[in-house]
């Protein structure tokens, strides 16, 4: 069965610090999010992308993060500076359809980022 | 914004009780219901949803409930096993954005044996 991969599974790095989070989506899905987690949280929306471009992004995705499709298959989130905050379960996900006619989400096992 | 309530936040069943989770929404606009199971440590799995354009929906021991006019949806696991022992995410799709589904704050259901 096809799934979302991603990559690291898990990241340590310090304040400040620039981290990309990698994602595989699933080859036929058109619609790719980041969401995240926060240990003992829900798990809450970062941003969408479609057709090459940020369909919606929430008020956490500010300046400071990014996304990327840099090929036809990987998906990245960029955090430029990263912040105590930024500690997390990081969630990429996928889906066939997406907008008006909003489909299942296929979630990636996640990319806990740990900032010291 | 969007908002989804759930509730409650722990439920604890004796193995074969039935288990309920309610969540409301504030969008009356939105149509798209899904329920996330997710256990620990593990990602988000999609168990069961629901369009607005229907009341109910079953599969084998899991359905789902919506109520538009009241603006819930419910989740009912019957003849629950220890291996339902999870966190459950209700989400919904607001209208005015598609693009992204709004999470619940999480069940944790524990199945005693």
């Amino acid at each position: 069965e096809p799934e979302v991969t991603q990559t690291p599974s898990h990241q340590v790095t310090q304040m400040g610090q620039e981290v990309i989070l990698r994602c595989v989506p699933i080859s036929n899905h058109l619609y790719f999010y980041w969401y995240r987690q926060i240990l003992g949280q829900k798990v809450e929306f970062l941003v969408s992308f479609y057709n090459n471009e940020i369909s919606e992004k929430s008020e956490i995705f500010d300046d400071q993060f990014s996304v990327e499709r840099p090929d036809g298959s990987n998906f990245t989130l960029k955090i430029r500076s990263t912040k105590l905050e930024d500690s997390a379960m990081y969630f990429c996900a996928s889906s066939i359809s997406g907008g008006g006619n909003t489909g299942e989400l296929f979630f990636g096992e996640g990319s806990r980022l740990t900032v010291l | 914004g969007e908002n989804v309530e759930q509730h409650p936040s722990t439920l604890s069943v004796q193995e074969g009780d039935s288990a309920v989770i309610k969540c409301t929404y504030s969008d009356s606009a939105s149509n798209y219901f899904p329920w996330y199971k997710q256990e620990l440590g593990k990602r988000p799995q999609l168990i069961i949803d629901i369009r607005s354009n229907v009341g109910e929906k079953k599969d084998q021991r899991i359905a789902v409930t919506l109520n538009k006019t009241a603006k819930h949806f419910s989740l009912h696991i019957t003849e629950t096993q220890p291996e339902d022992s999870a966190v459950y995410f209700c989400a919904d799709a607001p209208m005015d954005s598609s693009y992204k589904l709004i999470f619940g704050s999480g069940t944790r259901l524990l199945v005693r044996p």
